[in-house]
């Protein structure tokens, strides 16, 4: 079945530190793959998404690379702020037979940035 | 544009009361739906989903039940809430053969006392 692991944390940074949360994945067929933002209190956000391999997903300042080879779709970010602060969550579709119903989560990572 | 709401945004009840909570879909139609729950500290477990009205598949037994009564209304509900039943639930829906992802609601917290 499909799966995600991504680092547990929790992560703390200071302000404008680099910023990588891993997450690989495993699939049986040709997955799309996001990373979703939960802020305190509030329901989860997408933040980018790849649909192919080598795709490039980038939101406010977040990039993330789908790597099929490695089965990965790390997450990075140059300058963090205090205010990315927040949950971030890994997630991947599988299209395969239609399939594509269901997002199978990783299981959250907690990053604190601190001023 | 699409929007999901979910309610309410906070719930108390006690052991053994019942439970429904309430998703709605604006803008779009015949939407994939799920519901998700999310305890303290943990990842998201997916509890139901329904890919049209009266279509319910359930990923984990358990102590709730869901329903679709309209394309665009999800419920979740529960005849006896249990302890265990606390957390944090989340409505999503996504666009049919979407590789684009879900929307999520706001959540609603739950606390069984």
């Amino acid at each position: 079945g499909n799966s995600v692991t991504q680092m547990e944390g929790p992560v703390t940074l200071s302000e404008e530190a680099f910023l990588t949360i891993n997450c690989t994945y495993t699939a049986t067929g040709y997955p799309s793959l996001f990373w979703y933002v939960q802020y305190p209190g509030e329901g989860l956000q997408l933040l980018l998404k790849a649909t192919k391999a080598d795709d490039k997903g980038s939101n406010k300042g977040f990039e993330a690379t789908y790597r099929k080879e490695t089965t990965s779709f790390h997450l990075e970010k140059g300058s963090v702020q205090v205010s990315d602060s927040a949950v971030y969550f890994c997630a991947l579709s599988d299209r395969s037979g239609g399939s594509n119903y269901k997002l199978t989560f990783g299981k959250g990572t907690l990053l604190t940035v601190n001023p | 544009s699409q929007t999901i709401h979910q309610w309410p945004a906070t719930l108390v009840q006690p052991v053994g009361s019942p439970l429904s909570l309430e998703c709605t879909v604006e803008g779009t139609s015949n939407p994939n739906l799920y519901w998700y729950r999310q305890a303290a500290g943990r990842g998201l477990q997916l509890l139901f989903y329904s890919v049209g009205i009266g279509q319910i598949s359930s990923e984990v037994p358990q102590n709730l039940s869901a329903s679709r009564p309209q394309d665009r209304q999800f419920i979740l509900s529960s005849k006896k809430l249990l302890l265990s039943d606390s957390g944090f639930y989340l409505c999503a829906w996504s666009a049919q053969s979407s590789g684009y992802g879900y929307t999520f609601g706001s959540g609603t917290r739950l606390t069984v006392v």
